[in-house]
């Protein structure tokens, strides 16, 4: 079954700067992976979904990246802010597609 | 913007008690998952079903636990006879295909305490 390790447990950075967290894979490339926030006591919620043709994908201060070679993607987000404060989850989909399996997720502490 | 529901938001109980924990997906959504979290531990995959039956589940998904969509809106996971270990928050989510290029929509979770 696919492994799924994401950087640190704990990431913190100042107010401003660009926060860099890592997803790495261990099996097969899965065709998309997926990058998911979840806050203390509540459910996750999608942020983005970057396909293993994509190198990059962008939405406001969030990009990704996938490299199917070092199986890896990088979530950035930039000029972060406090309220950027959660954990990050990176997700894959299993060999069968019909379920994601979550890393166990970093979380990132922005401060002010 | 449409959310999943779950509710109870909290539940305790004591070891052996059976326990149902309702949600109520999207409702376009076709497919239907849960999720549970251990305190301080990753998410993890319980089951997922799509067109009444389930399409897979882990193996943590053992004979105590079973789900069943009753009606046309309520999502339903039921724990025979709980166990201390099963203390977790347990999530619904559900997707309107599975998720191959698609995102899951989660719901905010209950938590569940077995005495």
């Amino acid at each position: 079954s696919q492994k799924i390790e994401q950087n640190s447990e704990a990431l913190n950075i100042q107010e401003g700067k660009t926060a860099t967290l890592t997803c790495n894979y261990t099996n097969y490339s899965p065709a998309y992976l997926q990058w998911y926030r979840q806050d203390p006591g509540r459910g996750p919620v999608f942020l983005l979904l970057i396909r293993e043709n994509e190198k990059e994908k962008r939405k406001e201060r969030l990009k990704v990246t996938f490299d199917t070679t070092l199986k890896q993607s990088l979530f950035h987000i930039t000029a972060s802010q406090p309220a950027d404060s959660a954990t990050y989850l990176c997700a894959l989909p299993s060999g069968s597609a019909r379920q994601l399996t979550f890393g166990s997720g970093t979380q990132l502490t922005v401060l002010p | 913007e449409p959310e999943v529901t779950q509710t109870p938001s909290h539940q305790v109980t004591q070891m052996g008690q059976e326990v149902i924990l309702r949600c109520v997906p999207i409702s376009n959504h076709l497919y239907f998952y849960w999720y549970r979290q251990i305190l301080g531990q990753k998410v993890e995959f319980l089951v997922s079903f799509y067109n009444n039956e389930i399409s897979e589940k882990s193996e943590i998904f053992d004979d105590q636990f079973s789900v069943e969509r009753p009606d046309g809106s309520n999502f339903t996971l039921k724990i025979r006879s709980t166990k201390l270990e099963d203390s977790a928050m347990y999530f619904c989510a559900s997707s309107v295909r599975f998720p191959t290029n698609e995102k899951l929509f989660f719901g905010s979770g209950t938590q569940l305490s077995v005495l």
